[in-house]
């Protein structure tokens, strides 16, 4: 069965600097789909960024960035100029056809400190 | 923009009640899922289904059925409530691979 860790339970930044939050995952799949989703308190599920495996080029949207490195099953997000609003629990997560229930990590929470 | 709505956003109830959990989404997806979301547990898929009338268990379905009668609706139940059911309840909801999956808001579920 697919996994995926979280080991950062919570993490903080101050304000205008960068973070990154750090996301491994197990599977024996050669194809399959990686995604970044953040909670604020309002407790929407946001899509921050996403990732097919089959694509060497890391995801890019605006401040946010992954780290995808496949070999080593590794998938994290690196967020540039954090500000306020990027306060919020951020989940990694795992499918294996994009359309297939999320393995979802246990999360991190990000605090941003003004 | 899809919308995927949950009918209810906070819900007290008392063990041993039959709880239902309605999600509808508005834009013909064929594929809608339940997660419960837990403190340090992440979230955790119930059950999820492909179209109208199939279903299929997640790594977590005891104590739960679901109800898929029409593709736009998809119903959580609980048979006979308990206190370690008080959660929250996400429903989601996805066409194509191409798309992100859209959530619900959540429903926060009190078993007293």
């Amino acid at each position: 069965a697919q996994t995926v860790t979280q080991s950062q339970p919570e993490m903080s930044v101050q304000e205008a600097e960068t973070v990154t939050l750090s996301c491994t995952y197990d599977t024996s799949e050669s194809d399959y789909y990686l995604f970044w989703y953040k909670q604020p308190p309002s407790r929407q599920m946001i899509l921050v960024i996403r990732q097919e495996a089959y694509k060497q080029q890391n995801a890019t949207e605006n401040r946010f960035s992954v780290n995808f490195q496949k070999a080593a099953k590794s998938f994290s997000l690196k967020i540039s100029d954090s500000q306020l609003g990027d306060a919020a629990m951020y989940f990694c997560a795992y499918s294996h056809s994009g359309n297939t229930p999320l393995v979802f990590g246990k999360g991190t929470r990000l605090s941003v400190i003004a | 923009d899809v919308k995927v709505t949950q009918s209810s956003r906070y819900l007290v109830k008392r063990t041993g009640e039959k709880v239902f959990l309605e999600c509808v989404q508005d834009m013909d997806h064929e594929n809608m899922f339940w997660y419960r979301q837990d403190p340090g547990l992440g979230l955790r898929l119930i059950y999820f289904s492909y179209d109208v009338k199939m279903k299929e268990k997640g790594d977590i379905p005891e104590g739960y059925s679901v109800s898929r009668e029409k593709k736009e609706r998809f119903s959580l139940i609980l048979e006979s409530a308990s206190t370690n059911q008080t959660s929250m309840y996400l429903c989601a909801s996805i066409d194509r691979p191409s798309q992100p999956q859209h959530f619900g808001d959540g429903t926060r579920l009190s078993i007293l």
